[in-house]
């Protein structure tokens, strides 16, 4: 079966650094997607990691560790705009679609 | 030049309705998705088409019919509405068929709630 765990739910300021951890139990695996979702918004594409290591890509960096099942994502220089849901998502056996972790809402104050 | 876009955006309904949601994706994509998101946020994968071919069907009731005219659009029929089903349901869509391995591009969601 598919295990995905993500923290529930993080705050942070302003400016900090945040690091949103995801843990993942697979049949298989054919890589592992971060996805962003806004509040009554859809989730939104952010990195996919297929390879052991970190991915950055501005602000945002995601890091993969197949052998520990591990993945997190690395927010930089925090913003009030990246308030929102963040999903962890892995493929399922078959690899025909994704199984969503249940996500992380962030709260970033001032 | 929206990507993908469900019809209608907000839904209320009697329980015992039928009920029908429209997608339809301007990308040329050929796998079409639909999720359902609950009220704890859990974003949960229920059918997958391919070509207007069925993928997948995870475990969803019978009363839950996907309809594909043709590659861009992906319908989503509910018989008999229940009270569990109110819920947010998002279309999306992917070029490749292995949608494990290639982004998927959601649409606006459409919130259902049945009273």
């Amino acid at each position: 079966g598919q295990n995905i765990d993500q923290p529930t739910e993080m705050t942070a300021t302003e400016g900090a650094i945040v690091q949103i951890n995801c843990t993942y139990q697979t049949s298989g695996f054919n890589g592992l997607f971060w996805y962003q979702q806004h509040a009554g918004e859809a989730p939104t594409f952010l990195s996919y990691n297929v390879l052991d290591g970190l991915e950055e890509k501005g602000r945002f960096s995601s890091f993969l560790s197949r052998s520990k099942g591990y993945s997190y994502l690395l927010l930089k220089e925090l913003q009030m705009k990246d308030s929102a849901s963040y999903l962890c998502a892995v493929a399922n056996q078959a690899g025909t679609a994704l199984i969503f972790g249940k996500g992380t809402t962030l709260s970033v104050s001032s | 030049d929206t990507a993908v876009s469900q019809t209608p955006k907000y839904l209320v309904t009697q329980m015992g309705n039928d009920k029908s949601i429209k997608c339809e994706q301007n990308l040329g994509h050929d796998t079409m998705y639909w999720y359902k998101q609950d009220s704890k946020k859990f974003l949960k994968i229920m059918f997958s088409y391919n070509n207007k071919e069925l993928i997948i069907n995870e475990t969803v009731p019978n009363r839950f019919s996907p309809k594909s005219p043709d590659k861009a659009h992906l319908n989503l029929h509910i018989n008999s509405l229940e009270l569990g089903d109110s819920a947010v349901y998002f279309c999306a869509s992917s070029q490749e068929p292995q949608g494990a391995t290639d982004t998927q591009y959601f649409g606006p969601g459409t919130r259902l709630t049945v009273l």
